[in-house]
């Protein structure tokens, strides 16, 4: 089955303590990207990657990390998390970076940060 | 830069009733555009999307959306909902050149009522 794949789903941690979300996707696409997801902003762009090593940041990349050493995953990373990034993240992927293409999204993962 | 603005952060209907949710985009160069539907505990699915051609565009689960330039409007449609059409949906934008990139709305939460 083609899907976007994130871990874990739900995540309760502390101030500071490094942690690493994962996302894979197993449909060979090239463009992958990470968005938040806060009541009343809608989803806001984190971070995304055209291809494998190609990186760039999106409108709130403070404080995360990505890489993109392999196709199919695109892990996001939060070095020293704090109470302001607890939300609700997803990883999409599309075919291509080209405008118009259809972005297939993971489940999302619950991040709490007390 | 774009933005975009849902009108109505929350919408409730009565099952079998007609439905339209609301979105303005804001943008100096020319858009894609797009309607995600987000079930309960899932990630976003694709609706449709506008992309060139026809103004009226059709999607699944019998949506629909009129994408209408002079008012920068992209209003989504369905003459009979149901139960099952209770979720959060997403108006969003992207540039047609460039890297694929989407901004999207607030949401809008569609509620169902029997």
């Amino acid at each position: 089955e083609a899907q976007v794949t994130q871990n874990p789903r739900y995540l309760i941690t502390v101030t500071g303590k490094k942690l690493t979300v994962t996302c894979s996707q197993n449909m060979n696409h090239e463009y992958m990207s990470w968005y938040r997801q806060d009541p009343g902003l809608g989803l806001r762009q984190i971070y995304y990657s055209m291809n494998v090593e190609v990186t760039d940041k999106g409108d709130v990349p403070e404080g995360y990390k990505v890489s993109r050493k392999e196709k199919r995953n695109f892990p996001l990373i939060l070095e020293s998390p704090s109470p302001n990034q607890t939300s609700l993240y997803f990883c999409a992927s599309s075919l291509s970076a080209g405008a118009g293409r259809e972005q297939y999204f993971g489940p999302g993962t619950r991040l709490t940060v007390t | 830069a774009q933005s975009v603005t849902q009108l109505d952060s929350q919408v409730p209907v009565f099952e079998e009733a007609p439905v339209e949710l609301r979105c303005n985009y804001s943008s100096s160069v020319s858009v894609y555009l797009f309607w995600y539907v987000q079930y309960p505990n899932q990630g976003l699915q694709l609706l449709l999307k506008y992309l060139s051609g026809s103004t009226l565009v059709k999607g699944i689960n019998g949506f629909e959306a009129e994408f209408n330039k002079s008012q920068t409007s992209f209003h989504l449609r369905k003459p009979s909902v149901h139960i099952s059409d209770t979720a959060e949906y997403f108006c969003a934008v992207s540039n047609i050149t460039g890297a694929q990139k989407l901004v999207f709305g607030q949401g809008t939460r569609l509620t169902i009522n029997p």
